[in-house]
């Protein structure tokens, strides 16, 4: 049973660049979640999502983060023009959701390098 | 919102001894979990505890709900136990609230 995928697992961009992270959830999961984690620092929540649905995005940026969960494929953290305090860890975790465990499981993260 | 607290924020510990670490919360939580992010920063799902005792292998977890903490026990410590460990919790939505974590090394 495959757990959450994340890819790239490491990314490094330039300053004005676009980042785009993917997270596969675990199978049979339809709920994820994205986190941001700096140095030092516990995880914060960015965004919460279901199918071609967004059900939070409070802990979201206001400009240059967006997320998606399509129909078909992984859901895409896509950051544009990137500055260096965008630097960070990006997790993804899901759950079964309502009806199920709220327990999440976290995939292995993307570490983002803006240089 | 809710605040996590943890402590100790940092334990250096020899191989074997045991240690008690705990989380405190300031509202009432209705999903619990232990982590463990080990060296290379991985997340390790350790306890899903909302409330109550559970155990695995060396290391147990028990939820006081009504009195807003958790505590993670870990046994005859090992240096792979290193790492940070991080309790979460949601009150009221589905979003994790992490705690600042305790950092741990286990020295062989």
């Amino acid at each position: 049973n495959a757990g959450v995928m994340q890819n790239p697992r490491h990314l490094v961009r330039r300053r004005g660049q676009e980042a785009r992270l993917r997270c596969s959830p675990m199978k049979g999961h339809s709920h994820v979640y994205w986190y941001r984690q700096l140095p030092e620092e516990g995880l914060k929540f960015m965004v919460y999502l279901q199918k071609e649905n967004i059900i939070d995005e409070s802990g979201m940026p206001k400009e240059r983060f967006s997320a998606e969960f399509p129909k078909e494929g992984p859901s895409i953290l896509r950051i544009q023009q990137v500055v260096r305090g965008d630097s960070a860890a990006y997790f993804c975790a899901s759950s079964g959701g309502s009806g199920g465990s709220y327990e999440q499981y976290f995939g292995p993260g993307t570490r983002l390098t803006v240089t | 919102g809710i605040q996590v607290e943890q402590s100790p924020p940092d334990l250096i510990l020899q191989e074997g001894a045991n240690s008690t670490l705990r989380c405190n919360f300031s509202d009432s939580v209705n999903n619990l979990q232990w982590f463990h992010q080990n060296p290379w920063g991985q997340l390790i799902n350790l306890f899903y505890i909302p409330s109550g005792t559970k155990q695995n292998g060396r290391l147990s977890a028990t939820t006081v709900a009504t009195e807003r903490y958790s505590l993670l026990y870990i046994s005859s410590s090992q240096t792979t136990d290193s790492g940070v460990y991080f309790c979460a919790v949601t009150s009221g939505t589905y979003k994790y609230i992490f705690g600042t974590g305790t950092r741990l090394k286990v020295l062989a």
